[in-house]
Order: structure tokens, then C-alpha cells, then sequence
């Protein structure tokens, strides 16, 4: 079974500029999470899904950050205007239906590290 | 709220010695306990969790924790490492129905031959 995909691996920009990562779940998955890891710390969740609906994006600034889940698979970040404290690793994670979703394992992808010029 | 504690950022150990991760936890309601493991450019990967009952759990690789409610801690232990073992270890928490886990800073672990 394929784990969760996620491109780029790795992304350079210049200030100012968009960028875009793409995730692709477990399949059966349907809750997906987008995660921030800045370097030397745990990830920290942006977003969640559960199917196509963004039910927890308390932590998602959106000024400057989206995210969308079309049709309750594949999902994209975005970011536009990048600045340079976004620099870090944006990871996708996916975790099956579940009656209790905090003893699900969430499966995570190996990340695009965003580094912002 | 959730709260992890992982209370050492650094921790190197010689091969085939042994190692003990430590993590403490916050949490006002009963709680779900996890270990995942990060190597280098790769996502994180499950190592064990606590979810009820026996409070000692065995994990991959050797890798096994014990729940000590009294403590609030979920420490993580192997008898005897290997090169292999080289990684970011990150500790989390949840808890029935939570809407997402918390996880600690992480602590590295470098393993000198």
C-alpha cells in the first residue's frame, strides 16, 4: 500500500513569490492534516480535513496561507506572498475513519521543505 | 490544554548501550500517549502508543515506553542501540475525541560508534 505522497520534496523561492504543495493521502484516508515543522521542533498542525471539509484551521494564517481538499482526496497548500519566515518542512499526514479520533496514527508523508529567499 | 515536555534536545549514547528518551505531559482528561520517529528527510513514523491498559508498551524495533500517570511522564527506552537508531524522536499527546495531537520539541538522538 502506498504511504502519503507529497511534492515537492524540496522548494526554493525568492520573498513575495506563491508557492504550492501538493498531498496525496492513504487511500481510505479521510482526515488529512497539514502540519508546520520548524527546524529543531515538533510539527504543529495547520489545518485539519475531515473529507472535504476544513473542520480546525484555527492555527492557519490566513492572511497569507490556504489550503483546499477537493472532492475529500488530494489536497494543496498555498502560500502567497511567501515571506521569509516561512522557511521550514510542510508535512501532509492522513489517518483513517475512526469512532475515537485521538487514537487514530496518523501516517505522514516525507514533507517539502520550503526554503524562502 | 495539552502540553509535551521532552526534556532533553540532545541525547548521544554509545552503540549497543543503553537509552532512555524522556517525556512529560499536561493534560487535565485521560490521555492517549505517542512516540514517533523522524529520519533524516523522511516523515514521522510511528514507534508505539498508549491508548489504555497495560502500562508498559513495546514498540518497533526494541523501542518499548511506560505510562506513569502519577508522574505524568512516558518515557522511552531501548536496552541496546544501533547506528540505525540515529534520529529525531518526537513525543505527543491526545486524548478521547481530541481533535489533534500535540507533540514535543523533539530530541535527537546521535549514536557514536
Amino acid at each position: 500500500e502506498a504511504g502519503v505522497v507529497q511534492s515537492p520534496r524540496y522548494k526554493i523561492i525568492e520573498k513575495k513569490q506563491p508557492v504550492a504543495f501538493w498531498c496525496n493521502p492513504i487511500s481510505g484516508h479521510n482526515t488529512l492534516y497539514w502540519y508546520l515543522q520548524n527546524l529543531g521542533q515538533g510539527p504543529e498542525l495547520l489545518i485539519r480535513y475531515e473529507n472535504e471539509e476544513a473542520v480546525d484551521d484555527s492555527q492557519l494564517p490566513k492572511d497569507r496561507f490556504s489550503a483546499e481538499r477537493l472532492k475529500g482526496v488530494d489536497s494543496t497548500l498555498k502560500i502567497q506572498p511567501a515571506e521569509l519566515g516561512d522557511s521550514a518542512v510542510y508535512l501532509c499526514a492522513s489517518s483513517p475513519r475512526g469512532r475515537d479520533r485521538g487514537r487514530n496514527e496518523q501516517f505522514f508523508g516525507p514533507g517539502t521543505r520550503l526554503t524562502v529567499l | 490544554a495539552q502540553s509535551v515536555t521532552q526534556l532533553d534536545s540532545q541525547v548521544p549514547v554509545f552503540e549497543e548501550a543503553p537509552v532512555e528518551l524522556r517525556c512529560n505531559y499536561s493534560s487535565s482528561v485521560s490521555v492517549y500517549l505517542f512516540w514517533y520517529v523522524q529520519y533524516p528527510n523522511q516523515g514521522l513514523q510511528l514507534l508505539l502508543k498508549y491508548l489504555s491498559g497495560s502500562t508498559l508498551v513495546k514498540g518497533i524495533n526494541g523501542f518499548e515506553a511506560e505510562f506513569n500517570k502519577s508522574q505524568t511522564s512516558f518515557h522511552l527506552r531501548k536496552p541496546s542501540v544501533h547506528i540505525s537508531d540515529t534520529a529525531e524522536y518526537f513525543c505527543a499527546v491526545s486524548g478521547p475525541g481530541a481533535q489533534k495531537l500535540v507533540f514535543g520539541q523533539g530530541t535527537r538522538l546521535t549514536i557514536n560508534p
